[in-house]
């Protein structure tokens, strides 16, 4: 059955260094969407992605964060200058083009950032 | 304002008893319902949805939920529950106009004694 994935499974990284979370959707998907989920608390929307653009994004989601489909199965999620309060895990998520609306997540990444 | 609300932060029950977890939705139109389950440090697993017809569906693991629009509920249940239900539990909510992003509530933890 396939599946999302994202790579890494955990990330440590320095403040204001830059980081790239990678995902690969499921193959035929059209919206994708970023979460996080700062440890101990929900689960939080930070982005969504369609036809090769954002359609919304969330407070949360400022200047710092970006996302790229570079080449049709890559979906990447950047923090270009990290802070302490990024650390948490990040899911990735896509739906497929018609019917269910179904999200489909993968395993996530952890993120810390010392 | 849109909100999912989970009143219950944290459930013991007995292995073998009954679980029921509430999820209420402060939505303008009817959304699309989900609950999802995590095992700590993993990601998220779909239970169940609800989209239209049925109000009563089935989910996996013995799971099912009821969605009341009069009273904008979506609760989760289980008739007897096993050691491995111990986990975290989110009810989300989507709507087609928000690009069907996720708004999930603060989850409940539900913890099994022998």
């Amino acid at each position: 059955e396939p599946e999302v994935t994202q790579t890494p499974s955990h990330q440590v990284t320095q403040m204001g260094q830059e980081v790239i979370l990678r995902c690969v959707p499921i193959s035929n998907h059209l919206y994708f969407y970023w979460y996080r989920q700062i440890l101990g608390q929900k689960v939080e929307f930070l982005v969504s992605f369609y036809n090769n653009e954002i359609s919304e994004k969330s407070e949360i989601f400022d200047d710092q964060f970006s996302v790229e489909r570079p080449d049709g199965s890559n979906f990447t999620l950047k923090i270009r200058s990290t802070k302490l309060e990024d650390s948490a895990m990040y899911f990735c998520a896509s739906v497929p083009p018609s019917g269910s609306n179904e999200q489909f997540f993968g395993p996530g990444t952890r993120l810390t950032v010392l | 304002a849109q909100s999912v609300t989970q009143p219950d932060i944290h459930i013991t029950v007995s292995e073998g008893a009954s679980l029921e977890l509430r999820c209420n939705y402060s939505y303008g139109a009817t959304p699309y319902l989900f609950w999802y389950v995590q095992s700590p440090g993993q990601g998220l697993q779909l239970l169940l949805k609800y989209f239209s017809g049925d109000t009563l569906v089935q989910g996996i693991k013995g799971f099912e939920a009821e969605f009341k629009r009069s009273q904008s509920s979506f609760n989760l249940r289980k008739p007897s529950v096993h050691w491995s239900d111990a986990a975290e539990y989110f009810c989300a909510v989507a709507t087609r106009s928000n690009d069907y992003k996720l708004s999930f509530g603060a989850g409940t933890t539900v913890t099994v004694r022998a």
